[in-house]
């Protein structure tokens, strides 16, 4: 199974300031169609996961464009830029490159 | 609308059997391959397994293969989750997502496993 090692396990960020999110994986998840296969997701507090950006670096609709991702095959960054206190959750990275899929551990946004 | 919504849930004791439904509405069911995700206490997600659009080709996380059982009835609209044998590890809220798991989630059911 791929494994992705997301860091770190929480981060604390004051309003207007950034913050980054690293996602690891144990594998290229590069596919032969050129396509990066990582996604993002934001788990605000009592709600479902929220789609945040598609195949490495695509926003999904209706994300503001404070968010960005970006990395090479193995390596993967999501940048969130002036943070909002309605972007505290649970952050996630999963891989749809090869079953069985799977999920970073989640890492805690919290405000300062 | 795209709407999912789960049901189905609930205490279970270890060992028994259960049954988790996801109605879909607001798209045509029937053209989507659908996916189950849960996440345990811990906040931990975990991928389950997935459908094709007619129903004729699964997949399942290797862990799962053996008690899961994914299903639909695309006249009906709907996603099922047969859990077998459950243990405490199962405890858990569980999701279906359309498609990959992307931009549409249910809201989620419990599912406790505990005598």
């Amino acid at each position: 199974d791929i494994v992705l090692t997301q860091a770190p396990l929480s981060v604390s960020v004051t309003p207007g300031e950034s913050a980054s999110i690293s996602c690891r994986s144990s594998k290229s998840l590069l596919s032969s169609k050129g396509i990066t296969s990582l996604y993002w997701y934001l788990q605000k507090p009592g709600k479902s996961p929220q789609l945040l950006i598609y195949r490495m670096s695509n926003l999904a609709s209706g994300v503001p464009d404070r968010f960005s991702g970006s990395g090479s095959e193995t390596d993967f960054t999501l940048k969130i830029s002036k943070v909002e206190t309605e972007d505290v959750g649970v952050y996630y990275c999963a891989q749809f490159l090869e079953y069985p899929f799977t999920f970073g551990s989640g890492t805690k946004l919290e405000i300062k | 609308e795209v709407q999912l919504v789960e049901s189905g849930g609930g205490l279970v004791q270890p060992g028994a059997s259960l049954k988790l439904s996801c109605v879909a509405s607001g798209f045509t069911f029937s053209d989507y391959w659908m996916s189950w995700v849960r996440q345990t206490p811990g906040k931990t997600m975990e991928w389950i397994g997935d459908i094709k659009y007619d129903g004729s080709y699964t997949n399942y996380a290797p862990s799962l293969k053996n008690r899961f059982t994914i299903s639909r009835d695309n006249a009906k609209s709907t996603l099922y989750l047969q859990m077998s044998n459950v243990r405490s590890e199962d405890t858990a809220t569980y999701y279906c997502t359309r498609g990959l798991p992307g931009v549409y989630w249910g809201q989620g059911v419990m599912v406790t496993v505990s005598s």
